[in-house]
């Protein structure tokens, strides 16, 4: 079956402009996360979806916002760039969500952003 | 303090001995852990969840849970050059009733031939 699919999987950007970042999960995967992977910090949670409703956010600022649509599939905006912003998004799929579940990841192969 | 903590290493190991990687977690409350392995320019792959104490075995892979302890371990028996890649410790979080997944920064293994 098909996996996570991210697109693009790279950008290159200007400060002070807007980018929009999309993941199709795996079918039959209702729960979309997003991820930023930096070098120094990691994998940083940025928010989660399930059934077209954000569950949970990262210590993120208001300028990172997403949103899920009812085929599941979610995109991520990033406005108002800045040179932090530089990093590889991640958008990862599971069957199922909550404090206890068991589900793990897929994950898709990211959105490089670079921003200059 | 880290939520999720993991010696960044390098881990270098020969092959065939056992590597031994650790995870060290705050929230008293998480119930489910997880190994992620990632390799250089690669996304994240999921091998191990455990969530009761004790030891899962799956192949070469043991994963270690102590909730009293909070910590959690990966053991990978007989390793081999292609397990050189950096493994991610996970927790889900229970966070105002949702779960909220928070990756450690990773041990980069090396297995010398």
């Amino acid at each position: 079956k098909a996996g996570v699919t991210q697109t693009p999987r790279y950008l290159i950007k200007t400060r002070g402009q807007q980018v929009t970042l999309s993941c199709s999960p795996i079918s039959g995967h209702r729960s979309v996360s997003w991820y930023q992977q930096t070098p120094g910090q990691g994998l940083q949670f940025l928010f989660e979806y399930f059934s077209e409703t954000q569950r949970n956010k990262g210590n993120f600022p208001g300028r990172f916002s997403g949103r899920q649509f009812s085929n599941s599939r979610s995109e991520m905006n990033v406005s108002t760039l800045e040179l932090g912003d530089s990093a590889l998004y991640l958008c990862a799929s599971s069957l199922q969500t909550g404090p206890f579940s068991n589900y793990g990841y897929t994950f898709g192969s990211g959105t490089r952003l670079t921003v200059v | 303090q880290k939520e999720v903590e993991q010696n960044s290493g390098p881990l270098s190991v020969p092959e065939g001995a056992i590597a031994s990687l650790n995870c060290t977690y705050s929230d008293q409350g998480s119930q489910s852990f997880f190994w992620y392995r990632q390799y250089s320019g690669k996304s994240p792959e999921l091998i191990m969840f455990i969530y009761s104490n004790g030891d899962k075995e799956d192949g070469r892979f043991t994963a270690q849970l102590n909730k009293a302890s909070q910590y959690v371990s990966l053991l990978i028996r007989d390793s081999q050059p292609s397990d050189s890649a950096t493994y991610l410790c996970a927790v889900n979080m229970n966070s105002g009733g949702y779960q909220k997944v928070t990756f450690g920064t990773g041990t980069k293994l090396q297995v010398i031939p």
